[in-house]
């Protein structure tokens, strides 16, 4: 496609029940990068792939929050046990290269509201 | 902790005006500084600067970047009412294995006509 696609777009689940958040990248970025941004604040950092190294998870606020690539590609966010405060937009990016010199190229987001 | 500061949070300018963006930051060994435009929903890339005292420029937005007082600023001249959006600046630090992004909380700017 010609843009990075997040599915869906929009999400409303009660407390308690499991999320998956899809993020299909550019075709060819090896980087893929997962944000949260709440209302009237910045993008937080998650979680980021890069090729078949291990996943920088640092940014992940809970182990109910968990997220896997799989085949380089499509990557799911997996939210388990949800909670109100997990109400944000959930930004997917990827870039095309392993380097710092690449900016990333964000999708629309899902908006995730959890009654 | 690594930290991005963007001041200021919210701006209202008239159709004409001129504004200038200020992102500051704390990192562990400085990579490179992003800005995005954020509208609706994905934010859209404007610049990347790597080096100090280098302009750079599309149209009428322009950024500079000052490694030694460690900040950037964003410019827009002559602004038009689809300026309108919320300005992000991110910064990634230089950590072994991994290329993530520290952003601000971005800058929310309203033009008037």
């Amino acid at each position: 496609g010609a843009g990075v696609s997040q599915s869906p777009s929009n999400k409303v689940t009660e407390k308690g029940k499991d999320v998956e958040l899809r993020c299909d990248p550019i075709s060819g970025h090896t980087a893929l990068y997962w944000y949260r941004q709440s209302l009237g604040q910045g993008l937080e950092f998650l979680i980021y792939f890069q090729g078949n190294s291990a996943p920088d998870k640092s940014g992940l606020p809970s182990d109910r929050f968990s997220a896997e690539r799989t085949g380089g590609s499509v990557s799911t966010l997996t939210i388990q046990r949800t909670q109100q405060e997990d109400s944000a937009v959930y930004l997917c990016a990827s870039s095309s290269a392993r380097t710092a010199n690449q900016p990333q190229h964000f999708g629309d987001g899902t908006r995730l509201s959890i009654l | 902790e690594d930290k991005v500061v963007q001041s200021p949070l919210s701006l209202v300018v008239h159709e004409g005006d001129t504004v200038t963006l200020n992102c500051s930051y704390e990192v562990t060994n400085f990579r490179s500084l992003l800005w995005y435009k954020q509208e609706k929903k994905a934010p859209t890339f404007l610049f990347m600067l790597t080096s100090s005292g280098i302009e750079k420029k599309s149209g009428r937005l322009s950024s500079i970047l000052d490694k030694k007082e460690l900040f950037s600023i964003l410019n827009i001249t002559a602004t038009q009412t689809g300026d309108s959006a919320v300005y992000l600046c991110a910064v990634q630090p230089s950590t072994s294995g991994t290329y993530k992004y520290i952003f601000g909380t971005g800058t929310r700017l309203k033009v008037l006509a």
